[in-house]
């Protein structure tokens, strides 16, 4: 079965300083990931995509993501958050039997304080 | 470029009134198209997927249903609201069923039912 765990409901980081929102997957074959934002009362945004390739990610706003997959992880980072990143952020895969469905995880609340 | 709309933005029902969403999506053709909803501004259900016209797929029974009556058209409803369907009601679409493409969300429509 496919799933994403996101394990903290809330990230807290001051501004200028790196910031790590954590994924792990679980899905049978290749996994094909993402991550979303979302700002109060909107729809998601995508930030960044694993398919292939290189495990470092480069995405939307200055995010990166690090693909591990030993320890099957798709951890979310930027070097320095701003205010303006406080938002509700979810990890996705893709799998299963309904083509193109992606599992989100439960999100992950980011505040950066200035 | 490609666009998703939604409406309406917000919608207040009674229980047992009838209920009906609509998402378009522009600048693309035969799109997957997705009915999310989200409950307390947290974890996002998959109601329905659709891959063309008149193709509905649903993951989870309830009172809702899903129709695709144009290739771009995607519509949620309802013939009698229940409390428990309050919540924000997320279309999305993507380009290609073998998944390795994003999804893309429209700006949601927050349903209360009284």
């Amino acid at each position: 079965a496919q799933s994403v765990a996101q394990p903290e409901d809330q990230v807290n980081v001051a501004e200028g300083n790196p910031l790590t929102v954590k994924c792990t997957y679980s899905v049978s074959g290749n996994p094909y990931l993402f991550w979303y934002v979302q700002y109060p009362n909107r729809g998601l945004q995508f930030l960044l995509k694993y398919i292939t390739g290189d495990n470092l990610v480069k995405g939307s706003y200055g995010f990166e993501a690090e693909f591990n997959k030993s320890q099957t992880s798709f951890h979310l980072k930027k070097p320095s958050a701003l205010v303006s990143d406080s938002a509700l952020y979810f990890c996705a895969v893709r799998g299963g039997s309904t083509l193109g469905r992606l599992y989100f995880g439960r999100g992950t609340q980011l505040t950066v304080w200035p | 470029s490609q666009t998703i709309h939604q409406w309406p933005a917000t919608l207040v029902q009674p229980v047992g009134s009838p209920l009906s969403l609509e998402c378009t999506v522009e600048g693309t053709s035969n799109p997957n198209l997705y009915w999310y909803r989200q409950a307390a501004g947290r974890g996002l259900q998959l109601l329905f997927y659709s891959v063309g016209i008149g193709q509905i797929s649903s993951e989870v029974p309830q009172n809702l249903s899903a129709s695709r009556p144009q290739d771009r058209q995607f519509i949620l409803s309802s013939k009698k609201l229940l409390l428990s369907d309050s919540g924000f009601y997320l279309c999305a679409w993507s380009e290609d069923p073998a998944g390795a493409y994003e999804q893309y969300f429209g700006p949601g429509t927050r349903l209360t039912v009284t």
